[in-house]
């Protein structure tokens, strides 16, 4: 079975704190990507990632920023969390086809992560 | 700026009659095009898309969907409605972003009720 994993389900964390939320999936992908769910608001892209080391921002970086040192693995930071930032966030993947466009994102289960 | 917009962002129908949810995308040039579901509690999962060739794609449990260029629209129908397909629905397109990669980006979401 392909997989997307993101390494917890539950995080707390108090205002102030890095924070670190990890992806690895086992599929290959070039393509990886990080959202932010919130009612009412959808899914909202933060940052993604189309090769090692290389990445763009998405709609809203702002206080978030992203590592990917090898294709598998694409790590999400919050260099200093806010109690905005209380979400539930989802990490994909997805292979490029020819023509360049992203096909079907497969998903991790998510991490709902509470800042206080 | 490249976005997606789904109008209502709840739905409510009586079991039995047709669904019908909107989608609206804004892009110079045909992107791929997705509808996503999320039942109570649960992951994405991909309903249906559309990349090239024919423009009415069909999807699981009875879903479909028609991508109108002129209209840029990919609005999601389905003859006739199903208790079990109260859910929340997102449109999706994929894009490209500004390094030549492309990435994917969501609609806010439209919450399905189904009345007995």
């Amino acid at each position: 079975d392909v997989k997307v994993t993101q390494s917890s389900r539950y995080l707390v964390k108090r205002t102030g704190e890095k924070v670190f939320l990890e992806c690895v999936q086992d599929m290959d992908h070039e393509n990886m990507f990080w959202y932010r769910q919130d009612p009412g608001l959808g899914l909202r892209l933060i940052y993604f990632s189309y090769d090692v080391k290389m990445k763009e921002k998405g709609d809203i970086p702002e206080g978030y920023s992203v590592s990917r040192e090898k294709k598998e693995r694409f790590s999400l930071i919050l260099e200093s969390a806010s109690t905005n930032q209380t979400s539930m966030y989802l990490c994909a993947s997805t292979r490029a086809d020819r023509g360049g466009l992203n096909e079907k994102l497969f998903f991790g289960s998510g991490t709902q992560l509470s800042v206080l | 700026a490249q976005s997606v917009t789904q109008l209502g962002s709840h739905v409510s129908v009586s079991e039995g009659a047709l669904v019908l949810l909107r989608c609206n995308y804004s892009s110079s040039v045909p992107p791929y095009l997705f509808w996503y579901v999320q039942y109570p509690n649960q992951g994405l999962q991909l309903l249906l898309k559309y990349t090239t060739g024919a423009t009415l794609v069909k999807g699981i449990n009875g879903f479909e969907a028609e991508f109108k260029k002129s209209e840029t629209s990919f609005h999601l129908t389905k003859p006739s409605a199903h208790m079990s397909d109260a859910a929340e629905y997102f449109c999706a397109v994929s894009l490209w972003g500004y390094s030549s990669a492309s990435k994917i980006i969501f609609g806010s979401g439209t919450r399905l009720s189904i009345r007995p």
